[in-house]
């Protein structure tokens, strides 16, 4: 069974300095991952995904996420956080082509962004 | 021209009572899901249709029953609302044949249960 894990419920970092989410995933099957971001009451919204190809990808808003299969991790980077990067950001794996209908989610990382 | 709709936004209720929420979406899309974030955020998905056809049920109570009337609808009706029914729903909308299964989200119901 799929599953995803996502270390750190809370992230605090200056505005300007890195952030790193991390994520780390279980699959029987190459994965589909998935980060997507929820600012409060709202939805969520797609921040990049991991088909196949190439295993760094780059999303919105200056994120972008490295796929390791021998570390079974997606972590989310940004170089340099802004105030309005606060929101909370979830990690996400579908089991691709051999399903494409269901996504896993981890539990999520609040990320606050200081002054 | 907002992709995926729900309705209502906010849903008070008192336990016992039978709610319905509402879900539309207009990017062509024929697959729909519905979500459910408890207090602690965490999403799991309850119900998926494909073209009007249920193709994921995750042991869900059967109170809760999905209805898609076509592609661009899938509704969600609960029976006797329970206090752990207090949560917020999320539809989503994906379209099947893609080569990946980018899920577009709606903006969420919020129901209380009292």
């Amino acid at each position: 069974a799929q599953s995803v894990t996502q270390l750190g419920s809370h992230v605090s970092v200056s505005e300007g300095a890195l952030v790193l989410l991390r994520c780390n995933y279980s699959s029987s099957v190459p994965p589909y991952l998935f980060w997507y971001v929820q600012y409060p009451n709202q939805g969520l919204q797609l921040l990049l995904k991991y088909t196949t190809g190439a295993t760094l990808v780059k999303g919105i808003n200056g994120f972008e996420a490295e796929f390791k299969k021998s570390e079974t991790s997606f972590h989310l980077t940004k170089p340099s956080a802004h105030m309005s990067d606060a929101a909370e950001y979830f990690c996400a794996v579908s089991e691709g082509s051999y399903n494409t209908d269901k996504l896993i989610f981890g539990t999520g990382t609040r990320l606050q962004v200081f002054p | 021209d907002t992709a995926v709709s729900q309705t209502p936004k906010y849903l008070v209720t008192q336990m016992g009572n039978d709610k319905s929420i509402k879900c539309e979406q207009n990017l062509g899309h024929d697959t729909m899901y519905w979500y459910k974030q408890d207090s602690k955020k965490f999403l799991k998905i309850m119900f998926s249709y494909n073209n009007k056809e249920l193709i994921i049920n995750e042991t869900v109570p059967n109170r809760f029953s999905p209805k898609s009337p076509d592609k661009a609808h899938l509704n969600l009706h609960i029976n006797s609302l329970e206090l752990g029914d207090s949560a917020v729903y999320f539809c989503a909308s994906s379209l099947r044949d893609s080569s990946y299964n980018e899920q577009f989200f709606g903006p969420g119901t919020r129901l209380t249960v009292l």
